[in-house]
């Protein structure tokens, strides 16, 4: 069925270094969440995009919706050891769909 | 962060006993949901509950049942469980059930069919 890719599905970085994970979806989404997972916990919102090309930034995490609103980014500057955990990305899947649907993951280890 | 409790924390159970997962969220939303977490698979939505009236339910086994007695709380009936059903299950809550509305988890109960 639809759903939503993310990659890559594991990412092992030095700490410093930069961090991307990318999500994509075969439909259109009106909307695209992202969460955070640490280990042993559950997932947390981190933010929401809307808007066709929309950039957001969190301190050192910017968040990207690409322009045909098909995918997204995370990208986060100059890793640190609190950053690790996965991060998932969720969009309203199939039509008429106004639920979540969840990506796989990117599980992020960060080398101190 | 304590918006959404959920108990059992963790729950070890043989295939032919019965349990319940219980979740209360503390925020005043309208929306809870019922998600199964594997090792091997993205987060599965089963269950969606909107103002106590179940919208979705994503071709769960009738195994797994659901109760919203009010808004506030959500239960997660349990019989007959198979091996392959031990998983991380976790409540949310939101506003309202609309994609846009930001979810809410709890802590999740540690499931374990014996």
């Amino acid at each position: 069925g639809q759903q939503v890719m993310q990659i890559p599905q594991y990412q092992h970085v030095q700490e410093g270094e930069d961090f991307t994970t990318y999500c994509n979806s075969s439909t259109t989404l009106s909307n695209i969440q992202w969460y955070k997972q640490r280990p042993g916990g559950h997932p947390v919102f981190l933010i929401q995009l809307v808007k066709s090309g929309e950039v957001k930034k969190q301190k050192r995490l910017t968040f990207q919706f690409g322009e045909a609103k098909k995918n997204s980014s995370l990208h986060i500057t100059a890793t640190q050891t609190t950053d690790v955990g996965t991060y998932f990305c969720a969009g309203p899947i199939g039509a008429g769909s106004y639920q979540l649907t969840f990506g796989k993951g990117t599980k992020l280890s960060v080398i101190p | 962060e304590t918006g959404v409790t959920q108990t059992p924390r963790h729950l070890v159970m043989g295939m032919t006993n019965k349990k319940s997962l219980k979740c209360e969220q503390h925020l005043g939303h309208n929306a809870m949901y019922w998600y199964k977490q594997s090792a091997k698979k993205p987060l599965e939505l089963m269950f969606v509950y909107s103002l106590e009236e179940r919208v979705e339910n994503n071709s769960v086994p009738s195994r797994f049942s659901p109760e919203c007695p009010n808004s506030s709380h959500l239960f997660l009936h349990l019989h007959t469980l198979q091996p392959e059903d031990s998983a991380l299950y976790l409540c949310a809550s939101s506003q309202g059930a609309h994609s846009t509305d930001t979810q809410y988890f709890g802590p999740g109960t540690r499931l374990t069919v014996l």
